[in-house]
């Protein structure tokens, strides 16, 4: 099957610093790449599109300027937190598709 | 956008017996229904799926069901055991890009 690889797992960060988490599809091009977001015990919500070659396409009430999302070759999509503040500690996951999606490991961020 | 339901929150059943969750979603044009299991502070897996163009699928003793016209689907596992005890995801979402949109989960615990 596809798949997707996301580094890194785990991550801590001072606040006010910035934070990039990286995703990879390995085996197949993906033009196409979602990042979503998930606290604890909660569902998986997602943040953004990610557009090979233009730019990513959020969802409501996303901030696109705290969330930097650069997809510059068929296999690479970043997700850059900046300014990192403690509420931006989550678990974030990517997903890309290859007849059906799949998922990255997953990074969880610690903002201290 | 596309906004899924699933209930119950939580499900607690005797090992042996079936359970079900149930999730209904509102965008007519979602034609893509998978399911996920997900363990804490991993990746959502894949259990089973379902497109629109099929009304049921089964896989041993999983299955999921499918009703366009009411826009609900469900899952089905038989024969619990204990280790089927985890969170569970419905989604929704179209088969051109899988950008899928989550229900909001259920903890399922099998009783010995």
């Amino acid at each position: 099957g596809a798949v997707v690889s996301q580094h890194p797992s785990r991550v801590i960060c001072k606040s006010g610093t910035s934070v990039k988490i990286e995703c990879r599809s390995l085996d197949f091009q993906a033009t196409t790449m979602f990042w979503y977001r998930q606290f604890p015990k909660k569902s998986l919500m997602l943040m953004a599109t990610s557009n090979e070659g233009s730019k990513a396409t959020y969802e409501q009430g996303v901030e696109k300027d705290k969330f930097l999302i650069n997809h510059a070759s068929l296999t690479l999509s970043t997700l850059t937190v900046t300014s990192a503040h403690p509420e931006d500690s989550s678990f974030y996951i990517c997903s890309a598709s290859r007849g059906s999606p799949s998922f990255g490991s997953g990074t969880r961020l610690t903002v201290v | 956008g596309e906004n899924v339901e699933q209930h119950p929150s939580t499900l607690s059943v005797q090992e042996g017996d079936s359970a079900v969750i149930k999730c209904t979603y509102s965008d007519s044009a979602s034609n893509y229904f998978p399911w996920y299991k997900q363990e804490l502070g991993k990746r959502p897996q894949l259990i089973i799926d379902i497109r629109s163009n099929v009304g049921e699928k089964k896989d041993q003793r999983i299955a999921v069901t499918l009703n366009k016209t009411a826009k609900h689907f469900s899952l089905h596992i038989t024969e619990t055991q204990p280790e089927d005890s985890a969170v569970y995801f419905c989604a929704a979402g179209g088969s051109n890009d899988y950008k899928l949109s989550f229900g909001a989960g259920t903890t399922v615990t099998v009783r010995a």
